[in-house]
C-alpha cells in the first residue's frame, strides 16, 4: 500500500463551525506533514509530525490545531478560520523526517464562506 | 532564506519535442532534489529525485544536477499533451523540503 489517504475531498465551512480534516498511511512512515497550496502557488509547510510528536510549526495561526493519534493518523482540526484560509490543504507522509521522498494525499479543497 | 526558483512558464512545446525544465537553488548545503508533477487541481506526485552531480535518467525523463552552479533540470523526451502540468522542483538539505513556484507545461497536439 503506497497511498496516503485523505478525507474528506472537499469541505465547505462557516467561518464559525468547527471542522476536521484527516489523513491516513500504511506505509510504516513515521513523519507526516500538513501542507496548504493555494491557486498557482507552491505548497506552504504548516506542521510536521515526527514519531507522532510535533517537530514542527511553522507559525501556523491557532485556528489550525494538528493531532497525530498513532504513527497512522494524522489530523487538522479547523476552528473560525477565515474566507482567505480557503486552499488545498495536503498531507503527506516520509520514512522519516530527514528522509527526503514525500509522498502526497490527494487533498481537501477547503472553501471558508 | 533559502530560496528555489523556477520559471513560472507557461512553457509550449509541441508533441514529440524535448521540454526542459530549469530549477536553481540558493542554499549550498542542499543534499536532495526532486521533481514532482502537478495536474491542475491534484496533489503533487515525485516523479524525479537526483542526490549526486551528473544525470539520472527513468524512462522519458533526465534529471540534471550541477551542485557548483546550483542547478537542477528536468528534461522530458518524446512529449505527449498528457504531460501537460505545472513542475514542482524541490530542494532539501537540513531544513524541510522548499519547493519553487512551479513551471507549467503544455504539450501542444
Amino acid at each position: 500500500d503506497t497511498e496516503v489517504t485523505q478525507t474528506p475531498k472537499h469541505l465547505v465551512m462557516g467561518m464559525t463551525n468547527k471542522k476536521s480534516l484527516k489523513c491516513e498511511q500504511h506505509m510504516g512512515h513515521r513523519a507526516m506533514y500538513w501542507y496548504k497550496q493555494k491557486a498557482k502557488k507552491p505548497p506552504e509547510l504548516m506542521f510536521v509530525y515526527s514519531y507522532e510528536k510535533l517537530s514542527i510549526n511553522e507559525s501556523v495561526p491557532s485556528r489550525f490545531s494538528p493531532e497525530c493519534p498513532n504513527s497512522s493518523l494524522l489530523n487538522l482540526h479547523l476552528h473560525a478560520l477565515q474566507p482567505e484560509d480557503s486552499a488545498l490543504y495536503l498531507c503527506a507522509s516520509s520514512r522519516g523526517q530527514g528522509a527526503e521522498k514525500l509522498f502526497f494525499g490527494s487533498g481537501t479543497q477547503l472553501s471558508v464562506l | 532564506q533559502k530560496e528555489v526558483e523556477q520559471n513560472s512558464g507557461p512553457l509550449s512545446v509541441p508533441e514529440g519535442a524535448i521540454a526542459s525544465l530549469n530549477c536553481t537553488y540558493s542554499d549550498r548545503g542542499s543534499q536532495s532534489f526532486f521533481w514532482y508533477r502537478q495536474y491542475s487541481g491534484k496533489s503533487p506526485e515525485l516523479i524525479m529525485f537526483i542526490y549526486s552531480n551528473g544525470d539520472k535518467e527513468d524512462g522519458r525523463f533526465t534529471a540534471q544536477l550541477n551542485k557548483a552552479s546550483q542547478y537542477v533540470s528536468l528534461l522530458i523526451r518524446d512529449s505527449q499533451p498528457s504531460d501537460s502540468a505545472t513542475y514542482l522542483c524541490a530542494v532539501k538539505g537540513n531544513t524541510p523540503l522548499v519547493f519553487g513556484k512551479g513551471t507549467r507545461l503544455s504539450v501542444i497536439a
